[in-house]
């Protein structure tokens, strides 16, 4: 039974350029969350999808937006990047509306700026 | 807003020891849940333990406890027997149903042999 898989493991990037990132959820689970987690921090909220619609949004600029699929895998988008979003950027995720189950990470991709 | 403050920016321990390590949260919520997860150089988070807020029982898995303080916002992990491989880096999350993630800062905890 696979886990939680992301990709790219590693990307570099300059500044100004866009990025996507993905994440296949772990099998059964429906719900995506997505975390940035800058070097030596606790992982910070971005958004989470659901049903293919964004549903809760942490406070990140509107550069930051995703999507998720009918096979409710997600995608993570960067626009216009900047040398504070070098990050390991973390992909959870989960059975909606089940409180009590945790939540899946993947091994998530560092992500650098130039 | 939620908050989870976790302390002890790092903590060491002998191998076969015991250690424990802090967290405290905010939250004016009556139901929600509380983690630790484990976050090895490997990069995955890996989940401990989890407490339910409304039972009083603490959560045990193994040489993990818990020390649930509901009132005093309190929410303690406590490894027994320490090993090699539970060094890494240690975050307390709490979680409403909702399920969006809050996290603190980290703990780094190091096995000496």
């Amino acid at each position: 039974d696979a886990g939680v898989t992301q990709s790219p493991t590693h990307l570099i990037k300059t500044r100004g350029q866009q990025v996507t990132l993905r994440c296949s959820p772990k099998s059964g689970h429906d719900t995506v969350s997505w975390y940035q987690q800058a070097l030596g921090q606790g992982p910070q909220f971005i958004f989470q999808y659901y049903e293919e619609e964004e549903r809760q949004r942490g406070n990140f600029p509107d550069r930051f937006s995703g999507h998720q699929f009918p096979n409710y895998s997600s995608e993570l988008n960067v626009n216009a990047l900047l040398l504070g979003d070098s990050a390991l950027y973390l992909c959870a995720s989960s059975i909606d509306r089940v409180g009590n189950q945790p939540q899946h990470f993947g091994d998530g991709t560092r992500l650098s700026i130039l | 807003a939620q908050t989870v403050t976790q302390s002890q920016p790092e903590m060491s321990v002998q191998e076969a020891e015991t250690v424990t390590l802090s967290c405290t949260y905010d939250t004016s919520e009556s139901d929600y849940y509380l983690f630790w997860y484990k976050q090895p150089p490997s990069r995955q988070m890996i989940l401990v333990i989890r407490q339910e807020a409304y039972k009083q029982q603490n959560a045990t898995e193994n040489r993990f406890s818990v020390n649930f303080q509901k009132a005093a916002k309190s929410f303690s992990l406590k490894i027994s027997d320490s090993q090699l491989g539970d060094a890494a880096m240690y975050f307390c999350a709490y979680s409403t149903r909702a399920q969006k993630l809050v996290f603190g800062q980290g703990t780094r905890l190091t096995i000496n042999p």
